[in-house]
């Protein structure tokens, strides 16, 4: 079945560290995204890329790297320069309709 | 130009009730308005979406109502069920660019 995968599920990290959050699609979308959801506030856009190698900021940028190196794939990084990282990190895709499908979603913690 | 609002925040609805959930925009540019469903824990899915050409579309219980001169479009899901319960966000685009989201509605129906 095709879709989108996020990695890992749940993830803890300690103050000053980077993490990674995963996100592969076999639907063969061009565009991916990246949304940050937090209680009350909805979807907020983080980062998107409509083609390889080619990637935009979205609306809450700052403390967040992407890259977009294989059109399955699409990787958040959260930096230690992000003061407020715990939320529900949402990963989606994109067809050339602008109809979104998400994964499952990955649930950063910071200790 | 580019928010969509969205309310009621909340909504407690009785099992075989009409729940009704507002969103208006103010960019008048916008051409794609989709609702999704979120169950807790998970990515949202879509699960209706509208052009401005039509004023209505019905999926089952769940329809959009679409008025362009109010630049206003609800979902109303006829016969509320138990398992509707989840969070609702409407959200808009333009063509196919990244989508707008509204900052979401918990339903929760009640036997």
């Amino acid at each position: 079945d095709g879709g989108i995968t996020q990695s890992p599920k749940y993830l803890f990290r300690k103050e000053g560290q980077n993490v990674t959050l995963s996100c592969e699609q076999n639907l063969n979308h061009d565009a991916m995204y990246w949304y940050r959801q937090d209680p009350g506030q909805g979807l907020r856009l983080i980062y998107y890329s409509q083609i390889v190698n080619d990637f935009q900021k979205g609306d809450i940028a700052e403390g967040y790297s992407v890259s977009r190196e294989k059109k399955e794939s699409f990787p958040l990084t959260v930096t230690s320069a992000q003061k407020n990282p715990t939320a529900f990190y949402l990963c989606a895709s994109s067809t050339r309709t602008g109809r979104l499908t998400f994964g499952a979603g990955s649930r950063l913690t910071v200790l | 130009q580019q928010q969509v609002k969205q309310s009621p925040q909340s909504l407690i609805v009785q099992k075989g009730g009409i729940s009704i959930i507002n969103c208006a925009y103010e960019n008048t540019a916008f051409d794609y308005f989709p609702w999704y469903q979120q169950f807790p824990g998970k990515g949202p899915a879509l699960l209706i979406a509208i052009r401005p050409d039509v004023s209505e579309k019905k999926e089952g219980r769940f329809t959009i109502s679409f008025n362009k001169s109010a630049k206003q479009f609800s979902l109303h899901i006829m016969d509320s069920q138990p398992g509707d319960s989840a969070t609702y966000f409407c959200a808009a685009s333009i063509r196919t660019d990244k989508l707008i989201f509204g900052t979401g509605t918990r339903l929760q129906v009640f036997p």
